[in-house]
């Protein structure tokens, strides 16, 4: 099945850090996503992005789709406390009938105030 | 708030019983997605329903099975639990079937311990 090869496992930053993860795949995707979960609740879409070379924003947080449809990466800027929890990127390929996410494994990121 | 509700929050069962997780989607969406978490395996896709139909299976394991109910409700059954089985699950909602884009709002899990 599509495997996502989501980095680093694990993120110990200083608050005003900024933080970068990335998600890499051997298939190709259409979509692309991000999300966050925070300790006790469920994923949360952070930035959802639909073309090759897309780079959209969303506060501090900037994702790139990336041009080969094979990986992506998330960005986040001048990190706050709340800024702690998972973050599992997704990729989704349409075709058929299928059109199951993909999620990584997550990068739990944990922010020293 | 997701818009999500997923019952119980919590359970606790022992091995060999049978449990039922349930799920009410955001009002208007007729996707419904269920997903297991655990710690090794993350999250893992189990099975999709649209407006009462199958439409995608993903890990299911055959001692699982899910329905969704007319009024677009979801059930998933777990039966024959087993120790590995103990895990976060998680519904999730989306407007569209075979349109999805991907966003799916997700419910706060319910956290499944088999003792």
């Amino acid at each position: 099945g599509q495997q996502l090869n989501q980095s680093p496992q694990s993120m110990f930053i200083q608050e005003g850090e900024d933080v970068s993860m990335n998600c890499t795949s051997s298939s190709i995707f259409n979509t692309w996503l991000w999300y966050k979960q925070d300790p006790g609740e469920g994923p949360v879409l952070l930035i959802a992005l639909y073309k090759a070379g897309e780079l959209t924003s969303n506060g501090r947080l900037t994702a790139q789709f990336g041009i080969t449809r094979k990986d992506s990466f998330l960005n986040i800027s001048a990190s706050i406390p709340s800024d702690v929890g998972i973050y599992f990127c997704a990729g989704q390929r349409r075709g058929g009938s299928n059109y199951k996410l993909t999620f990584g494994k997550g990068t739990l990121l944990t922010v020293n105030p | 708030d997701s818009g999500v509700t997923q019952t119980p929050k919590h359970l606790i069962t022992a091995t060999g019983q049978r449990v039922t997780l349930r799920c009410s989607p955001r009002s208007g969406d007729l996707s419904v997605y269920w997903y297991q978490q655990s710690l090794d395996q993350g999250l893992q896709f189990l099975i999709q329903y649209y407006n009462g139909e199958e439409r995608a299976k993903g890990n299911i394991l055959e001692r699982f099975s899910a329905q969704q109910f007319p009024d677009l409700h979801s059930e998933l059954n777990l039966s024959s639990l087993e120790l590995g089985d103990s895990a976060l699950y998680f519904c999730a909602s989306s407007k569209a079937g075979t349109g999805s884009t991907g966003e799916l709002f997700f419910g706060e899990g319910s956290r499944l311990t088999v003792l």
